[in-house]
């Protein structure tokens, strides 16, 4: 069984830029979410894809979209980028369902400059 | 609005104590509690997961309690080794899908 596998591992970026992050999920899981850790504080909730459609959103602005594609992997796009952006992005895949385990990715460490 | 919180916000021990770290949440209609040890810049590893109906789990020396009335989870932790030095995190489950994070207690356990 393959865990959940995110790339690039490191990013920079120039503000203004826009960026793709991908996961790809753990077999079997048909749900992915995305997080944002900034340093010292807990990641904070991006939005979830499930069967190639959002169905839940975290307090982002709408330059933050997503895609899942057929096979469960998934992308997150930033758009218009900002300092504040920089962070740690962590993708999370489990199956539907209110009570099921999440397991997450390595992260993406992004850095805004 | 859930509010999750951690104490202590970081911690050093001897190695081979005992330790205990708390979770506090404002909000108790959850339906689970998930502990998660996180490495310095890297993803988040899964501990233990308590479903709100659970009084606690178990995975070789660490032990998580939930007590949902009250708003308060602790993970655990025998005879502390240097490699528990981490981060650890956890995370409440309410309706809908996402989960809401503590700040962490970050752990290090001294040869």
């Amino acid at each position: 069984e393959t865990g959940v596998t995110q790339s690039p591992t490191h990013l920079i970026k120039t503000r203004g830029q826009q960026v793709t992050l991908r996961c790809s999920s753990q077999s079997g899981h048909n749900t992915v979410s995305w997080y944002q850790q900034a340093l010292g504080q807990g990641p904070q909730f991006i939005f979830q894809y499930y069967r190639e459609e959002e169905n839940g959103r975290g307090n982002f602005p709408p330059r933050f979209s997503g895609l899942q594609f057929p096979n469960y992997s998934s992308e997150l796009n930033v758009n218009a980028l900002e300092l504040d952006d920089s962070a740690l992005y962590l993708c999370a895949s489990t199956t539907q369902g209110e009570r099921t385990e999440q397991y997450f990715g390595p992260g993406t460490r992004l850095t805004v400059t | 609005k859930q509010e999750v919180t951690q104490i202590p916000a970081a911690l050093s021990v001897p190695e081979g104590e005992n330790l205990v770290l708390n979770c506090s949440f404002t909000d108790s209609a959850i339906y689970n509690l998930q502990w998660f040890r996180q490495d310095p810049g890297k993803g988040l590893t899964s501990l233990l997961l308590i479903q709100s109906s659970q009084r606690e789990q178990t995975s070789g020396r660490l032990n998580a309690s939930l007590d949902k009335s009250s708003g308060r989870s602790t993970l655990y932790i025998a005879a502390s080794q240097p490699g528990d030095s981490a981060t650890y995190l956890c995370a409440v489950r309410e309706s809908g899908y996402a989960l809401n994070f503590g700040k962490g207690t970050s752990l290090l356990v001294t040869p």
